[in-house]
């Protein structure tokens, strides 16, 4: 256990819906991200928050939007979803930048049908 | 633009062999570098990670990799390969000027063979 909590681990979706992904990160790490990972993309970083403030944006759809709430955990919003939304979400995060390396959670798999 | 380059897709190695998987990073500046392992089904565990100094810098599970700036190159190698090596691994680089995301390689699938 890494210590990062991803729900749920699995989640079968129709096409045109919005689904919530949550991440609780490791005890005392103030930042989150939010990659995802896919046959095609490879690991692709979607979006990165300190402390509930967002630090950075990466290939994030505007489909996609993400908080991070006073208590530091992290919820990523995926709506519309398109077969193409399939993929492993993973959220990670650390005590500080992230510049001395990530703790991963073990990821939502995202199925759209 | 940064960019990391793991040249082998797949590779292959007996266990007790050694093993070397290749990185290749692209970037300006000083740059930040890791190595992370994927087991099926599992999130991405830290391997080990170089910031400056010895450019040979040891990690968990018997690994070390050695950082070539004249190469462009961060390789990961193990002495003897074990059966529960078998995952995929990812070389990434991180920017020391702000930026707060890495990087990602596509990943080396190991396979070892008993």
């Amino acid at each position: 256990d890494s210590g990062v909590t991803q729900t749920p681990k699995h989640l079968i979706t129709a096409t045109g819906q919005r689904v919530t992904l949550r991440c609780s990160p490791r005890s005392g790490d103030l930042s989150v991200y939010w990659y995802q990972q896919s046959l095609d993309q490879g690991l692709q970083f979607l979006i990165h928050y300190y402390n509930g403030e967002e630090r950075a944006k990466g290939n994030i759809l505007e489909r996609f939007s993400a908080q991070q709430f006073p208590d530091l955990h992290s919820e990523l919003n995926l709506s519309s979803l398109e077969l193409g939304d399939s993929a492993l979400y993973f959220c990670a995060s650390s005590v500080d930048s992230g510049y001395y390396g990530y703790t991963f959670g073990s990821g939502t798999r995202l199925t759209v049908v | 633009a940064q960019s990391v380059t793991q040249p082998d897709i797949h590779i292959t190695v007996s266990e007790g062999a050694s093993l070397e998987l290749r990185c290749n990073y692209s970037y300006g500046a000083t740059p930040y570098l890791f190595w992370y392992v994927q087991s099926p089904g599992q999130g991405l565990q830290l391997l080990l990670k170089y910031f400056s100094g010895d450019t040979l810098v040891q990690g968990i599970k018997g690994f070390e990799a050695e950082f070539k700036r004249s190469q462009s190159s961060f390789n990961l190698r193990k002495p003897s390969v074990h059966w529960s090596d078998a995952a995929e691994y990812f070389c990434a680089v991180g920017a020391t000027s702000g930026t707060y995301k890495y990087i990602f390689g596509t990943g080396t699938r190991l396979k070892v063979l008993a």
